[in-house]
């Protein structure tokens, strides 16, 4: 059965203090994991897809970097706006179903 | 832009009452989802369609059905609501042509 394993479940940065958040996956034919980030009451947003080890991703302050067993979304000298959950999720094989995440919730306080 | 939209925002429904819930995406996007989302519980899959009329169960089917007359419509029944269904509800919509999922704002259902 594919796992997904996000950790911190919560993370607290002051403004500007750089960090990273985890995505380890256990599955059997990764055909691609993805990110999203979900403000509150809101449905999640696109970021990332990410493919094979070795790739890598930047959108603004973030950067997704994928190995064989997991993920990290690197946020750098985040800002308050940068607030929110972000959530991981694989897909294997021919499926279009995807396996998430519980979720990382990350506060950036000013 | 593709754009998923859900029929409510916030709706309140009393137990026992049969509730839809409508999703449109109008991307001619094949794959349609609906989940729930509960604090602790992440995202859970309830139904997912892979074209018009064609549907599989996700990890929590019971007390819920769907229905996918038109490639750009999925709709979510709750035959008769229960308070254990009060949740936030997202759409989704994938194309093999795309490979991301688009999810529309979400319906925060409760039921009283």
């Amino acid at each position: 059965e594919d796992q997904v394993t996000q950790s911190p479940e919560a993370l607290r940065l002051q403004e500007g203090e750089s960090s990273s958040l985890n995505c380890s996956y256990t599955v059997s034919g990764l055909r691609g994991l993805f990110w999203y980030r979900q403000d509150p009451g809101k449905g999640p947003e696109f970021l990332f897809t990410l493919y094979s080890a070795g790739e890598e991703k930047e959108k603004e302050r973030l950067k997704a970097t994928l190995t064989k067993k997991e993920s990290f979304l690197h946020i750098t000298a985040p800002k308050p706006e940068d607030s929110a959950t972000y959530l991981c999720a694989v897909r294997t094989g021919g499926s279009y179903i995807p396996t998430f995440g519980r979720g990382t919730s990350l506060i950036v306080h000013p | 832009d593709v754009k998923v939209t859900q029929s409510s925002r916030y709706l309140v429904k009393r137990t026992g009452e049969k509730v839809f819930l409508e999703c449109v995406q109008d991307m001619d996007h094949e794959n349609m989802f609906w989940y729930r989302q509960d604090p602790g519980l992440g995202l859970r899959l309830i139904y997912f369609s892979y074209d018009v009329k064609m549907k599989e169960k996700g990890d929590i089917p019971e007390g819920y059905s769907v229905s996918r007359e038109k490639k750009e419509r999925f709709s979510l029944i709750l035959e008769s609501a229960s308070t254990n269904q009060t949740s936030m509800y997202l759409c989704a919509s994938w194309t093999s042509g795309l490979d991301e999922q688009f999810f529309g704002p979400g319906t925060r259902l409760t039921v009283l």
